[in-house]
């Protein structure tokens, strides 16, 4: 079955520093999205891109995240100047359209120290 | 705001006792209804989904969800857990036409042997 890969499984990042968080989708899937779940809370969105460009963002994604898609395949999050407060569990998620529900990637725990 | 309720925090069952998890959701439109599992360590998988046509939907691993419209619920039902489905489940909510999918807190539930 095809699955949604993130790299990399864990991270740790020192306070200010920029990561860039790597996802490759199913290959024939339009929608590409990105949540985080900061642990013991709920799962939050971030961004949805579809067509090469934003669709939309919530709040939380400011301008320190950004998203990109640079070769076709890969997904890519990255944030600028890392807060303590972006230590979470970042998901990719991917999908043809929202009938079908998203397939989600293991997810990367990233951890600013 | 769109908002996606989950009412139990934490559910603890013993073996062959059927579950009931609820969730309800603002959103006065149109929307597509999803459940989710988040197994220990794991990333999130789709149990069932609801986007139009019969209301009673069935799902993975023999778990199943009604749509209320009246009630805005979509609650996840299994009439006998078994302690392997010890782990978070998430109700999530895409209006119709809108890719974003809004989470709830999520419920962990505790299957006892």
């Amino acid at each position: 079955e095809p699955e949604v890969t993130q790299t990399p499984s864990h991270q740790v990042t020192q306070m200010g520093q920029e990561v860039i968080l790597r996802c490759v989708p199913i290959s024939n899937h339009l929608y590409f999205y990105w949540y985080r779940q900061i642990l013991g809370q709920k799962v939050e969105f971030l961004v949805s891109f579809y067509n090469n460009e934003i669709s939309e963002k919530s709040e939380i994604f400011d301008d320190q995240f950004s998203v990109e898609r640079p070769d076709g395949s890969n997904f890519t999050l990255k944030i600028r100047s890392t807060k303590l407060e972006d230590s979470a569990m970042y998901f990719c998620a991917s999908g043809t359209d929202s009938n079908y529900g998203y397939t989600f990637g293991s997810g990367t725990r990233l951890t600013v120290v | 705001a769109q908002s996606v309720s989950q009412h139990n925090h934490h559910v603890i069952l013993s073996e062959a006792a059927s579950l009931e998890l609820g969730c309800n959701y603002s959103y006065g439109g149109t929307v597509n209804l999803f459940w989710y599992v988040q197994y220990p360590g794991q990333h999130l998988q789709l149990l069932l989904k609801y986007f139009s046509g019969d209301p009673l939907v069935k799902g993975i691993k023999g778990f199943e969800a009604e749509f209320i419209k009246s009630k805005f619920s979509f609650n996840l039902r299994k009439p006998s857990v078994q302690w392997s489905d010890t782990a978070e489940y998430f109700c999530a909510v895409t209006p119709y036409n809108n890719n974003d999918m809004r989470f709830g807190a999520g419920t962990r539930l505790t299957v006892k042997p």
